[in-house]
């Protein structure tokens, strides 16, 4: 079955600090992968998303994933947080029907930045 | 101009009650979802429509019964509800085989006393 992990549950940084948030997929075919927000007490928000072409993606908000084929991630990176950037983060891949797609999510990261 | 609006906000009921949240998108979309996520936040599918048609199930009780009269709007009816239906349900839409990811509403917090 189609799984997406999240390796870190809890992280905790200072104000301008670097950010990486693992994610891995389990899915060998052609696969979209999304990065997800959602800030306390709101719904979820599209961060950056990848299809195919330049691994690299740029999202919102100065984040950015890396699409690693042979390592099956898409990590999530920004080069200094803010006390803004506080929100819970979900990893997700679509897998795809004929009439559409269903997001299978990841378990999450809370991130907590203090200021 | 809310392109996923949910109602109500916040449901707060007694176990065994019967409620229904309901959903609306102005995106032009024509596929639906209802997501449920726990107090762990995990997130999971519970339905899908396409165009009124129902095409993804799944392993959800069937007190949890789903409506779509439109494609523009998705309900979801919980019949005899249980405490452990406590939860943030989140509708979303998308078009459909369309790789740009879904627009989420801003949720639903449902909690049964």
């Amino acid at each position: 079955a189609q799984s997406v992990s999240q390796h870190n549950h809890h992280v905790i940084l200072s104000e301008a600090a670097s950010l990486e948030l693992g994610c891995n997929y389990s899915y060998g075919g052609t696969v979209n992968l999304f990065w997800y927000v959602q800030y306390p007490g709101q719904h979820l928000q599209l961060l950056l998303k990848y299809f195919s072409g330049d691994p690299l993606v740029k999202g919102i908000k100065g984040f950015e994933a890396e699409f690693i084929k042979s390592k099956f991630s898409f990590n999530l990176r920004k080069p200094s947080v803010q006390w803004s950037d506080t929100a819970e983060y979900f990893c997700a891949v679509i897998r795809f029907y004929n009439q559409g797609g269903k997001l299978i999510f990841g378990q999450g990261t809370e991130l907590s930045v203090k200021p | 101009d809310t392109a996923v609006s949910q109602t109500p906000k916040y449901l707060v009921t007694q176990m065994g009650n019967d409620k229904s949240i309901k959903c609306e998108q102005n995106l032009g979309h024509d596929t639906m979802y209802w997501y449920k996520q726990d107090s762990k936040k995990f997130l999971k599918i519970m339905f899908s429509y396409n165009n009124k048609e129902l095409i993804i199930n799944e392993t959800v009780p069937n007190r949890f019964s789903p409506k779509s009269p439109d494609k523009a709007h998705l309900n979801l009816h919980i019949n005899s509800l249980e405490l452990g239906d406590s939860a943030v349900y989140f509708c979303a839409s998308s078009q459909a085989a369309s790789n740009y990811g879904y627009t989420f509403g801003s949720g639903t917090r449902l909690t049964v006393v």
